[in-house]
């Protein structure tokens, strides 16, 4: 079946960048998001990139996608303290009947 | 304020004992879905519902029980709650297909059951 994979964990320096990474195995994906979930509270939508775009930038979130590779990548500039959370990579494929299948999330680290 | 609002945010109940998460959304999305979160495993379909009376099972359907009677709400039933079904609840909406605007979560409903 369809699967979403995530590395674990992430630790960075205030004000460094911080890159988190996600492949998938299904080739028809339409939309990929990416979602933040900080301790305690649900999970909030950061971005998303369509299936036939390349890169997409939001201040200072910069999404890569890389269909060949079926791989995805969120880069957040200028990491602060306030960016410590669980980052969610979730797929929205188009035989899945519109379920969105996530990657079991990033626990990101930012220290002073 | 576009929302999905659920309740309760905490339930403590003992194994058995029949109880009921509410779940609404005032977006007038079609698509609506229970997902649960564990430690280790991250986000899990439990149900969705497409439209009004029209639902299905996700990846992991045993225990839970859903309808869909309104557009607005999607209530998940625990008819026989057991320990294994301890964890963290979302309800999630959107329209068809996603788009832009991604699933729009609640915010989320600790169940333990003891």
């Amino acid at each position: 079946g369809e699967d979403v994979e995530q590395s674990l964990f992430l630790s960075v320096r205030e004000g460094d960048s911080s890159v988190i990474n996600c492949t998938y195995t299904d080739s028809s994906s339409t939309y990929l998001y990416w979602y933040k979930q900080e301790p305690g509270a649900g999970l909030q939508l950061l971005t998303y990139i369509f299936s036939n775009m390349d890169m997409k930038q939001d201040q200072r979130l910069t999404v890569l996608l890389n269909k060949k590779d079926k791989h995805l990548s969120l880069r957040i500039a200028d990491t602060q303290t306030g960016d410590s959370a669980i980052y969610f990579c979730a797929v929205l494929w188009a035989n899945s009947g519109y379920a969105l299948n996530f990657g079991k999330g990033t626990s990101l680290l930012v220290t002073p | 304020e576009a929302q999905v609002t659920q309740n309760p945010r905490y339930l403590i109940t003992v194994t058995g004992k029949k109880l009921t998460v509410t779940c609404s959304q005032n977006m007038n999305h079609e698509y609506m879905s229970w997902y649960r979160q564990d430690p280790g495993l991250g986000l899990r379909q439990i149900y969705y519902s497409m439209n009004v009376e029209v639902t299905d099972k996700g990846d992991v359907p045993e225990g839970y029980k859903v309808s869909r009677k309104e557009k607005r709400n999607f209530p998940l039933i625990l008819e026989s709650p057991s320990p294994n079904q301890t964890s963290l609840y979302f309800c999630a909406s959107s329209s068809l297909g996603g788009g832009e605007g991604g699933y729009t979560f609640g915010s989320g409903t600790r169940l333990t059951v003891v």
